[in-house]
């Protein structure tokens, strides 16, 4: 069974660009969730996704924004970026609430 | 964000010596897990506790959900050299909200 896979893995971007991280869960998960790490942070949600609706979020502004596919693959949106994006961003698929997490291997985002 | 206390956040120690961790929370957890992070990959589940009290073992690794819901420990005995990683503590609420811990570190000279 293919694990949760995150796309790409590395990301160099430009102040004030947007981007866009993809990730596929494992086949049958239908829940999501985003999180943010950095070395002063720890592990930060952004947000979790159930057959397509938003269920949680975390304290993150605006600029941060997700989506999730009938297929169940969901992708995040960081607009206007800023040097305090970089980070490695982490999905977690799990078949449902109250279920464990499965991690994917993240998307280093760096902002230069 | 993160509600766990987790401790130590670094630990160094020898090949062959045992580790404990722990993680504590004011709030009731239904669910506690520990996961490891190697670098540059995401974090990987090694023990997932469901029951107030309960002792799980997976290898050289032992993990124990608190009586009181609101702590878990995990021990680590004759650490080898690929134990290093960072040490990850989760709870899981009645909400079913997830909460890391802020991880332990831990590095095995050999």
């Amino acid at each position: 069974k293919a694990g949760v896979t995150q796309t790409p893995r590395y990301l160099i971007k430009t102040r004030g660009q947007q981007v866009t991280l993809s990730c596929s869960p494992i086949s049958g998960h239908r829940s999501v969730s985003w999180y943010q790490q950095t070395p002063g942070q720890g592990l930060q949600f952004l947000f979790e996704y159930f057959s397509e609706t938003q269920r949680n979020k975390g304290n993150f502004p605006g600029r941060f924004s997700g989506r999730q596919f009938s297929n169940s693959r969901s992708e995040m949106n960081v607009s206007t970026l800023e040097l305090g994006d970089s980070a490695l961003y982490l999905c977690a698929s799990s078949l449902g609430q109250g279920i464990f997490y499965t991690f994917g291997s993240g998307t280093r985002l760096t902002v230069v | 964000g993160q509600q766990l206390n987790q401790s130590p956040q670094s630990m160094f120690i020898q090949e062959g010596e045992d580790v404990s961790m722990n993680c504590t929370s004011s709030s009731i957890f239904n669910t506690w897990l520990w996961y490891k992070q190697e670098p540059g990959e995401g974090p990987v589940l090694l023990i997932a506790l469901y029951k107030a009290g309960e002792l799980t073992s997976n290898g050289r690794l032992t993990a124990q959900f608190g009586i009181t819901r609101k702590d878990s420990f995990l021990n680590i005995s004759a650490s080898i050299p690929s134990d290093v990683g960072i040490y990850f503590c989760a709870g899981q609420a009645n909400n079913n909200d997830m909460r890391f811990g802020a991880g332990t570190r831990l590095t095995v000279k050999p």
